[in-house]
């Protein structure tokens, strides 16, 4: 079966501008979550989508926003870029305790 | 203090050494996970854990739910086996994953 997909695999955005982050889930998995890698902080949780609705969210400021569509895909955007936002982004999908990481997709901001 | 900790943080060792990275956790959780992910990025969940012990090839993984600890264990290690190993659990108050910092292993020839 396919596995999550990112998309895209990597991008190069200009301080100030605004990123749609997209991540398509295993057929049947209802949960998305997100998260930030960086060198120093390592994984940081976003947020969490199940069946269209954030059920958690982690400490980041509201540039950080997310979606879940009724087919689970999941869209994460974050506008007015700042040069701290580059970072790999990660998302996953689960069901029950079974998570399923996607290849995630690697910001620059510039 | 973070409520997830990992020991140690780096680890290098010979090729067929025998591996352990630790996990201890403060708070009260469902399960845990051990995860790998390799330069490039890419995150393979190796097992999810409640209770007892898991193998799988040469890996073997175990909780201890009283002592809130968990080991990761790789027998006759491999250069492939380089990789940072983290352990996550889930609080058994809601859904969120908690994170631990991660354990970079590098195994030479």
């Amino acid at each position: 079966k396919a596995g999550v997909t990112q998309t895209p695999r990597y991008l190069i955005k200009t301080r100030g501008q605004q990123v749609t982050l997209s991540c398509s889930p295993i057929s049947g998995h209802r949960s998305v979550s997100w998260y930030q890698q960086t060198p120093g902080q390592g994984l940081q949780f976003l947020f969490e989508y199940f069946s269209e609705t954030q059920r958690n969210k982690g400490n980041f400021p509201g540039r950080f926003s997310g979606r879940q569509f009724s087919n689970s895909r999941s869209e994460m955007n974050v506008s007015t870029l700042e040069l701290g936002d580059s970072a790999l982004y990660l998302c996953a999908s689960s069901i029950g305790y079974g998570y399923t990481f996607g290849s995630g997709t690697r910001l620059t901001v510039v | 203090k973070n409520e997830v900790e990992q020991s140690p943080q780096n680890l290098t060792a010979q090729e067929g050494e025998f591996i352990t990275i630790n996990c201890s956790y403060s708070v009260g959780i469902s399960a845990l996970h051990w995860l790998q992910q390799h330069p490039g990025g890419g995150i393979v969940s190796l097992f999810m854990l409640s209770s007892g012990k898991k193998k799988h090839g040469r890996l073997i993984a175990t909780i201890n739910i009283q002592e809130k600890h968990s080991s990761l264990h790789i027998t006759a290690s491999h250069p492939r086996d380089s990789a940072v190993y983290i352990c996550a659990v889930h609080m058994d108050s809601n859904y969120q994953l908690i994170w631990g910092a991660g354990t970079k292993l590098i195994i030479k020839p």
